[in-house]
Formats: structure tokens, C-alpha cells, sequence
């Protein structure tokens, strides 16, 4: 099956630094990736949906400036969290979706998951 | 409300129990997904279902389009099992459930 990886797996970082986070569709073209957050005991939450080579779409409440989005090429997004504070703390999954498996179908990575000190 | 309701939260069994989540939705979607995600976070794809029942080794999923239901069936429940099992509907994105938490006895 399709799969899709992210790295780091987890990081611990001081407040007021930037961090990135890589997402990689390991062995299919992802025309479309999806960052996600998910909070302690809460529900994943859409951050923002990604197109090669175009801007990131952002979800309604989500800084465009704090969480950058780059999708450069069909089997690699970055999200990078600048200028992180301890409220940026939580488990960041990312996933993708193939051209050529069936509409809508996601497949998810493995989550990053953040500290900010 | 939540556009995605799912029940129970949390759910414990005795190992070989036959167990069911249910989902609710209250959107038109054009597809219903069952997640599992175990104690790590790692997020693994169970079923995609637009209509009637797929099943996958001991994993049952049905969804009844009118009723705006879908039902996750897991039968001779084990250890393993234990994890959060989301269910998520398209709409033009990705909606989720908030989980329902399953813990399986030996």
C-alpha cells in the first residue's frame, strides 16, 4: 500500500525558534498533502491542504506567516512551525493523496510530535 | 453539535468479545473512513466506505447512506486491538470523529 513518512518523529525545541517538519510519499506521486494538528485526547484538526507547486490553502484560524507550508515537489511538503511557543506543543500528522488511487483517499504519516520549552 | 458524533468514547472487552463502534454524521459526504491510531499517534487507514459493507480479516465496516450511519465491527476481540478508532467523512475535506478508545483484556 501507498505510505507516507514524516521526520522528525519527534522534537523538543527552546521558545522563539522554527521548526520543520518533512512529509514524504514514499513510493507514489501525492498531487495533494494535508497537515494536520491533534491536541492531547482531542480530535485531528486541518491546518491546511497543499498542492504541488502552488500555495498552501489555510484553514480558517490558522497563521499563514506562523505555519509555513511548502510542496515543492510531488513526493515532499514541509511544514515549518516559526518562532515556535509552548502552545504550538502537539502531534502533527500529515497525509497525501495520489492521483492515480481513488478520490479522496488519504494516507496518512506517522505524526510528528512537538514540545516548544 | 458535531458534524461527526461517535460512540462510545471508550470502550473495554474481554478478549474474543465481539465489539461495535458507531459513527453518526449530519453532512452530506461522499465517502466515510474508519481510522485506527494506537498509543504512539501513528494513524493507519482501516476502510473507505461509500456504500454497504467491506470487510478485512476480522474488521467489519458497514454505512447506511440514508441514515447517515456507519458501524465499525471488530469480532473476536484481542489485546492488539487496543487503540483509538476514528471515523472521518469527506465532505470537500476531511471531517473527524473524536475517537472512541478501546481497550481489549487478555
Amino acid at each position: 500500500g501507498a505510505v507516507v513518512s514524516q521526520h522528525p518523529s519527534w522534537v523538543i525545541c527552546k521558545s522563539g525558534t522554527s521548526v520543520k517538519i518533512e512529509c514524504r510519499s514514499l513510493d507514489f506521486q501525492a498531487t495533494t498533502m494535508f497537515w494536520y494538528r491533534q491536541f492531547p485526547k482531542q480530535s485531528l484538526m486541518l491546518m491546511a491542504t497543499s498542492n504541488e507547486g502552488s500555495k498552501a490553502t489555510y484553514e480558517q484560524g490558522v497563521e499563514k506567516d506562523k505555519f509555513l507550508i511548502n510542496h515543492a515537489s510531488l513526493t515532499l511538503s514541509t511544514l515549518t512551525v516559526t518562532s515556535a511557543h509552548p502552545e504550538d506543543s502537539s502531534f502533527y500528522i500529515c497525509s497525501a493523496i495520489a492521483g492515480d488511487i481513488p478520490h479522496n483517499e488519504q494516507f496518512f504519516g506517522p505524526g510528528t510530535r512537538l514540545t516548544v520549552l | 453539535k458535531n458534524e461527526v458524533e461517535q460512540s462510545p468514547q471508550n470502550l473495554t472487552a474481554q478478549e474474543g468479545e465481539f465489539i461495535t463502534i458507531n459513527c453518526s454524521y449530519s453532512v452530506g459526504i461522499s465517502a466515510l473512513h474508519w481510522l485506527q491510531q494506537h498509543p504512539g499517534g501513528g494513524i493507519v487507514s482501516l476502510f473507505m466506505l461509500s456504500s454497504g459493507k467491506k470487510k478485512h480479516g476480522r474488521l467489519i465496516a458497514t454505512i447506511n447512506i440514508q441514515e447517515k450511519h456507519s458501524s465499525l465491527h471488530i469480532t473476536a476481540s484481542h489485546p492488539r486491538d487496543s487503540a483509538v478508532y476514528i471515523c472521518a467523512v469527506n465532505t470537500d475535506k476531511l471531517i473527524f470523529g473524536t475517537g472512541t478508545r478501546l481497550q481489549v483484556f487478555p
